[in-house]
């Protein structure tokens, strides 16, 4: 199973929004409403910020939203602010019954 | 509150064995999936893999990556979650996080604070 692809670095302005891309194939993002978003700080563990593609956990702002078309999916962050400088990562279940991340994102806040 | 406590991570030498522990309190541990993720230095996450329930027979899937040299198991009596690794590569050098499945989808609420594990000769 071949990681899903992110790419390497977003970057935005204060208050901007800014949209990452996650690519998989039919046999993972296209073809489950299993997609899931975190962002994960140096240091410290993952967080989740979307799950099921678009649905925000209690807790998480509701400047972060998730979405799905074919075999991409996407976060975006809008009203980007400092505290929004993380990786993200995005992730898939797949037909093998297993999991698969991307590659991770860095996003930074200029 | 839920938590996850990650232990067992160390120096090993290539071919060597380490096992991990989770420790999970806060919740019904016995009633929810578990995974285990990997994330080697400077790199994205790696799924590992997930043990089910004891209804669904404690069944497991793993990582290509990891199959036939990494085992994982649980101790529903004592809320613990175990990763067994084996025949360890340089490449197996990554901080592990445990992470709970939530029943119905595929995602993590819960993670751990990881345990760094060093494959080195």
């Amino acid at each position: 199973q071949s990681a899903l692809t992110q790419p390497a670095s977003v970057s935005g302005s204060p208050g901007q929004s800014i949209t990452i891309s996650c690519t998989g194939t039919s046999s993972d993002i296209g073809g489950y409403n299993y997609v899931s978003w975190y962002q994960q700080h140096p240091g410290k563990a993952p967080k989740l910020m979307i799950y099921d593609v678009d649905k925000r956990p209690s807790g998480v702002s509701n400047r972060f939203s998730g979405s799905k078309s074919g075999n991409t999916a996407s976060l975006t962050i809008s009203g980007l602010q400092p505290e929004d400088e993380a990786d993200y990562h995005c992730c898939s279940y797949t037909s093998s019954y297993t999991g698969v991340f991307g590659g991770g994102t860095k996003v930074t806040v200029l | 509150e839920v938590q996850l406590v990650e232990s067992g991570g160390g120096l090993v030498q290539p071919g060597g064995s380490l096992r991990l522990s989770c420790a999970a309190s806060g919740f019904t541990f016995s009633d929810h999936y578990m995974d285990w993720v990997r994330q080697a230095p400077g790199k994205g996450l790696e799924w590992v893999g997930r043990i089910r329930i004891k209804t669904n027979s404690y069944t497991t899937e793993h990582a290509a990556s990891v199959r036939g040299r990494f085992t994982i198991s649980r101790d529903d009596s004592k809320n613990t979650l175990y990763l067994q690794m084996n025949s360890l590569k340089t490449e197996d050098t990554a901080v592990y996080y445990c992470g709970r499945e939530i029943p119905g989808s595929f995602y993590f609420d819960y993670w751990g604070q990881g345990t760094l594990v060093t494959v080195s000769s």
